[in-house]
């Protein structure tokens, strides 16, 4: 029982690189989400998607792009990294009335 | 504009007493609010949670208190053990569900021997 599953855990990107950042979850959730973690700001929401082929954004969406091509997988990703992208990122899944299961978190530096 | 706040970024409690996280919320619309936990290295994990038809939900030794009028809730951990430690996430929702949360900032909770 994985439950929801992030790879990559750390990576170091250049200012200027991009990179996806993949969440897969095995439990048939409809919802998927993509927040960031930052000091003081607890976690915020990027992107999330109500069902497969289905994306909309949440309260700090520029700067990255999501796909839903799978009911199990939800893709973030950042076309040309900025250091205030430095961020640990978790994506989570649920089911409609019960709370969230996370990932584990990929934690991202941009140099 | 911090819709959910939780004021108190650390909190250190003796083991075997009662520890009181605190969160307010400013939007009204919130009608389902969540509490998690977080260690180190890991993601956070659904604790307790309590609709806004309810003023009290208790499962073991948590209990969450929601004070509608004062936009205000707090999580009740009694007695509190060093296992606890962890930081403490107030989250809310609007959708009569647990959709598109809401997080406060966290609060640090330390419980010394």
């Amino acid at each position: 029982n994985a439950g929801v599953t992030q790879t990559p855990k750390f990576r170091v990107l250049k200012t200027g690189q991009s990179m996806t950042l993949l969440c897969a979850q095995d439990m048939n959730h409809e919802y998927m989400y993509w927040y960031r973690q930052d000091p003081g700001m607890g976690l915020r929401l990027i992107h999330y998607s109500v069902g497969e082929g289905t994306t909309a954004k949440g309260e700090v969406p520029d700067g990255y792009n999501v796909s839903r091509l799978k009911k199990q997988n939800f893709l973030l990703g950042l076309e040309s990294a900025a250091p205030s992208q430095t961020s640990v990122y978790f994506c989570a899944s649920s089911l409609f009335s019960e709370g969230y299961t996370f990932g584990s978190g990929t934690r991202l530096t941009v140099v | 504009d911090q819709q959910v706040k939780q004021n108190s970024p650390s909190l250190s409690v003796q083991e075997g007493r009662i520890s009181i996280l605190n969160c307010d919320y400013t939007n009204s619309m919130f009608d389902y609010f969540l509490w998690y936990k977080k260690y180190p290295a890991e993601g956070p994990t659904f604790l307790i949670s309590i609709s806004s038809i309810k003023d009290k939900n208790e499962d073991g030794r948590f209990t969450v208190f929601l004070n509608k009028s004062a936009k205000h809730l707090s999580l009740h951990i009694v007695p509190s053990q060093p296992g606890d430690s962890a930081v403490y996430f107030c989250a809310a929702s609007a959708a009569q569900g647990a959709q598109k949360l809401v997080f406060g900032q966290g609060t640090r909770l330390t419980i010394n021997p």
